[in-house]
């Protein structure tokens, strides 16, 4: 069965913490998003792949970072730079950048 | 420049049919899509259309196009409590960085 998964489903993390959330897909897709969605809220992007080893910033970057080491995953660590990182994370991917996104089931972010 | 607008929520009966309106300001886009979201969980591709189209028809949903109003829609005809959630419209632009630009996204509720 193809398709992106996302884990944990429900994230919590203490003050000063880093966290890092999983994406993982098995649709041989080269481009991969992580996005943000706060209650009530559209989708704001926050960083992008549009190839193993290569990615940029999106709108909301600031206080998060990635890795793009495999073609299947593209992990998103929260760093204790966000201040505000209570939201819920979507990751998507594409088959090249610019063409239609999938999106993964979501990790809900709490703060302790 | 990019910018999508949808209203922020609609109400139906059951049996009804429901229309969510959303405009765009990049006459470039190629693709316009709509995805649903419904509580907890991750975006879920319902229908796009290509921008050369005026309309596309999929069982209970019709997609219109009018591109010269920068407008789209999305139609359900006999609407069920299952399809109560989130919709989101979103384009495909042809200029800068060819992401796609999401709608804040429709809350559909669908009373008995």
């Amino acid at each position: 069965d193809g398709g992106i998964t996302q884990s944990p489903k429900y994230l919590f993390r203490k003050e000063g913490q880093n966290v890092t959330l999983s994406c993982e897909q098995n649709l041989n897709h080269d481009a991969m998003y992580w996005y943000r969605q706060d209650p009530g809220q559209g989708l704001r992007l926050i960083y992008y792949s549009q190839i193993v080893n290569d990615f940029q910033k999106g709108d909301i970057a600031e206080g998060y970072s990635v890795s793009r080491e495999k073609k299947e995953s593209f992990p998103l660590t929260v760093t204790s730079a966000q201040k505000n990182p209570t939201a819920f994370y979507l990751c998507a991917s594409s088959v090249r950048l610019q063409e239609t996104q999938y999106f993964g089931p979501g990790t809900r972010l709490l703060v302790l | 420049g990019e910018d999508v607008e949808q209203s922020l929520f609609l109400s139906v009966r059951e049996g009804d049919s429901s229309v969510i309106n959303c405009t765009y300001t990049d006459s470039s886009s190629t693709y316009l899509y709509w995805y649903k979201q419904e509580p907890g969980a991750g975006l879920q591709l319902l229908t796009y259309i290509f921008s050369n189209m005026d309309m596309k028809q999929d069982q209970r949903l019709t997609v219109l196009l009018n591109k010269k109003d920068k407008h789209l829609s999305l139609r359900i005809a006999d609407t069920q409590t299952g399809d109560s959630a989130i919709y989101f419209c979103a384009e495909n632009p042809n200029t800068g960085f060819q992401k796609l630009v999401f709608g804040t996204g429709t809350r559909l509720l669908v009373s008995p």
